[in-house]
């Protein structure tokens, strides 16, 4: 499975935009680069995923670079509520179909006032 | 909706009591799984279903058994709890094994002493 690599810590004022960074230069073709996020004591919560055009939803922008060794998550405009550890993950598998997801470290996001 | 529902969320257990993690979903996935957390470690991923009567081991599937009934219902049981089996546990479905999002539970603090 590609390893990611995220800064530890970020800070963001509320209603400006977040751009959290992944560096996955190890990923192969096939793979989807994931974004989940996990705010305080709650269930990991999926943001978006992508394989190599850029992807918008309701919550978040993921732009993944040409070469797909790396990739930013925008928060268009954070909010206190977008205070949480941000996972980015290469999906892989185990054999036999299991998700085996490697969450890392991820980024600790936190949104100030 | 209620989506992936997991019982309890803290429980202290002596050494060798056993106990069972309850997790239901109500929307019809197929796939579901369990997952630990511990500090420093990510998520690691227990056991997995890929539908009701098919479960199979994770990457650390010792000391804990699973069974899948029905498609709502996915326990976590833990035959003779040890210190080392202290940690948080998610439950986790998704639609089936080509899904994409992954919908975890709130999760269930468990403590062994």
């Amino acid at each position: 499975d590609a390893k990611t690599t995220q800064p530890p810590s970020m800070d963001c004022a509320e209603g400006r935009a977040a751009n959290l960074p992944c560096n996955h230069s190890t990923i192969s073709g096939n793979e989807y680069v994931y974004w989940y996020r996990q705010i305080h004591s709650q269930g990991p919560q999926y943001i978006i995923h992508g394989l190599k055009n850029n992807e918008t939803n309701e919550m978040a922008s993921l732009i993944i670079t040409e070469d797909r060794k790396s990739s930013t998550l925008i928060l268009p405009h954070a909010t206190l509520r977008d205070t949480a550890v941000y996972y980015c993950i290469v999906r892989g598998t185990v054999q036999g179909g299991s998700e085996k997801l490697v969450f890392g470290k991820g980024t600790k996001l936190t949104v100030n006032p | 909706n209620a989506g992936v529902t997991q019982t309890p969320k803290f429980q202290v257990l002596k050494t060798g009591q056993s106990m069972t993690l309850q997790c239901a979903q109500d929307m019809n996935h197929e796939y579901m799984s369990w997952y630990r957390q511990d500090p420093g470690m990510g998520l690691r991923l227990i056991h997995y279903s890929v539908g009701a009567g098919i479960t199979d081991q994770g990457e650390v599937p010792n000391g804990y058994n699973v069974s899948r009934s029905t498609t709502e219902d996915f326990p976590l049981r833990l035959l003779s709890a040890a210190p080392s089996q202290t940690s948080v546990y998610f439950c986790a479905s998704k639609i089936g094994i080509s899904g994409n999002t992954i919908y975890f539970g709130e999760g269930s603090w468990l403590t062994v002493v």
